[in-house]
């Protein structure tokens, strides 16, 4: 099956400072989501981005699907942006639909 | 409030005692799925329904069953529950496995 990689494991940033989570997919994948992992364990999506570039506020993602990889990209980052970030996707060839997550890049914003 | 909601949200059990998560959104979505969160591995999917008519594995599907006898409802069950079960579990729903998933708060469950 579909490796998912996440990188780096791990951040930590001074509160304004800008950054980029990366998520490295070791065959074709389809439907592409982000995820924030709150401190309380809530998951929320983020992003579904198979293709292209979206923006919500602060937040952005672009996934390059031909080169297997997608950016998540936070600027003048908060603590409240503290959290565990997630990419998941289907694999494009199975021809199943379940999803497969990375393990994880684990941010902490410090005031 | 659109909403996946889970319950028991904690249960500590013992090994071998049956016991069923339930899992219900409100959003008429078509697509549920059932993911275990263990430390170090991120999420792995267990199950995953397309809609009433179709249900099939994820990952990690092993000791796990879930039914499908309603669009709002995705039960997980524990036929006979043991130690490596412990872990945290989400359920999470979408319009259709292209679109983007909503999780419910999670059940942590403990296995002794």
């Amino acid at each position: 099956g579909i490796q998912v990689e996440q990188s780096p494991p791990d951040l930590i940033l001074q509160e304004g400072a800008n950054s980029t989570l990366r998520c490295n997919f070791s065959d074709s994948v389809n439907n592409l989501q982000w995820f924030h992992q709150n401190p309380w364990g809530q998951l929320i999506n983020l992003f579904y981005i198979p293709s292209g570039t979206k923006q919500n506020g602060r937040l952005s993602a672009t996934t390059v699907a031909t080169e297997r990889y997608s950016l998540l990209y936070i600027s003048s980052s908060q603590t409240t942006d503290s959290g565990v970030y997630f990419c998941a996707a289907t694999s494009a060839d199975s021809g199943t639909y379940k999803y497969i997550f990375g393990t994880g890049t684990r941010l902490k914003v410090l005031a | 409030e659109a909403q996946v909601t889970q319950n028991p949200r904690y249960l500590i059990t013992v090994t071998g005692k049956k016991l069923t998560v339930t899992c219900s959104q409100n959003m008429n979505h078509e697509y549920m799925s059932w993911y275990r969160q263990d430390p170090g591995l991120g999420l792995r999917q267990i199950y995953y329904s397309m809609n009433v008519e179709v249900t099939d594995k994820g990952d990690v599907p092993e000791g796990y069953k879930v039914s499908r006898k309603e669009k709002r409802n995705f039960p997980l069950i524990l036929e006979s529950p043991s130690p490596n079960q412990t872990s945290l579990y989400f359920c999470a729903s979408s319009g259709a496995y292209d679109q983007p998933q909503h999780f419910g708060d999670g059940t942590r469950l403990s296995i002794l």
